[in-house]
């Protein structure tokens, strides 16, 4: 059974950094690609980053372009999203999403972290 | 940058047809998926590729994309259908981007 289980999220100031963490399992991960899809409270879905399958590739939403990093550890089967500078707008659920193989939807997701930032 | 325009809702009779449309620049000429979310749930594709269904989602659910709008068409709408559908595509392969989402309402 495929699982993506997100942590790290937690309540942090204005400013502040935060890393979140996916873990997979059920499938061999090193063979697709992924992304961090965000939704505020009560608001639609944000795709906010994809890295593919090896991580030679990264792509960012650009409300968080030069703040929020993506990457990946095949060997542990975990992705990464380390957030930077973090503003009251990243207020969020965080989920992580496995890009299907022909590349073009999202087959399986994770129950979401939240990141809270306030003062 | 790339945008996918929908309506924030749409309201329909039990047993009746649901259209949600997805407008963009183009969207005809990349494939659309669409999400089901409820109430504190994950999402989950309920059509992917334009018009194809993942096993277990039921027949009523199809899709279609043609010029600048795709649209997700719910035959036969039930009250478990309720929830809120968000259109994506790809903006040169490998950005993604999310309608606004639409809440269904079954009444």
């Amino acid at each position: 059974e495929v699982q993506l289980v997100e942590s790290g999220g937690d309540v942090i100031r204005p400013g502040g950094s935060l890393r979140l963490s996916c873990a997979a399992s059920g499938f061999t991960f090193g063979d697709y690609g992924l992304s961090w899809v965000r939704q505020a409270p009560g608001k639609g879905l944000e795709w906010v980053s994809g890295i593919t399958w090896n991580g030679d590739r990264t792509d960012y939403a650009d409300s968080v372009k030069g703040r929020f990093t993506i990457s990946r550890d095949n060997a542990k089967n975990s992705l990464f999203l380390q957030m930077n500078t973090l503003r009251p707008e990243d207020t969020a659920f965080y989920y992580c999403a496995r890009r299907e193989n022909s590349g073009w939807y999202f087959d399986y997701w994770g129950q979401g972290t939240l990141v809270t930032v306030s003062s | 940058s790339y945008d996918l325009t929908q309506p924030p809702s749409v309201s329909v009779s039990p047993g009746q047809t649901a259209s949600i449309t997805c407008s963009g620049y183009k969207l005809g000429d990349k494939y659309a998926s669409w999400y089901q979310q409820k109430p504190g749930q994950s999402p989950v594709v309920v059509i992917y590729q334009d018009n194809k269904r993942p096993s277990g989602i039921p027949e009523r659910f199809s899709g279609s994309n043609s010029g600048n709008t795709a649209t997700l068409t719910i035959s036969g709408t039930q009250a478990v259908d309720e929830a809120d559908y968000y259109c994506l595509a790809w903006d040169s392969g490998t950005v993604g981007v999310f309608g606004g989402g639409t809440k269904l309402t079954v009444l």
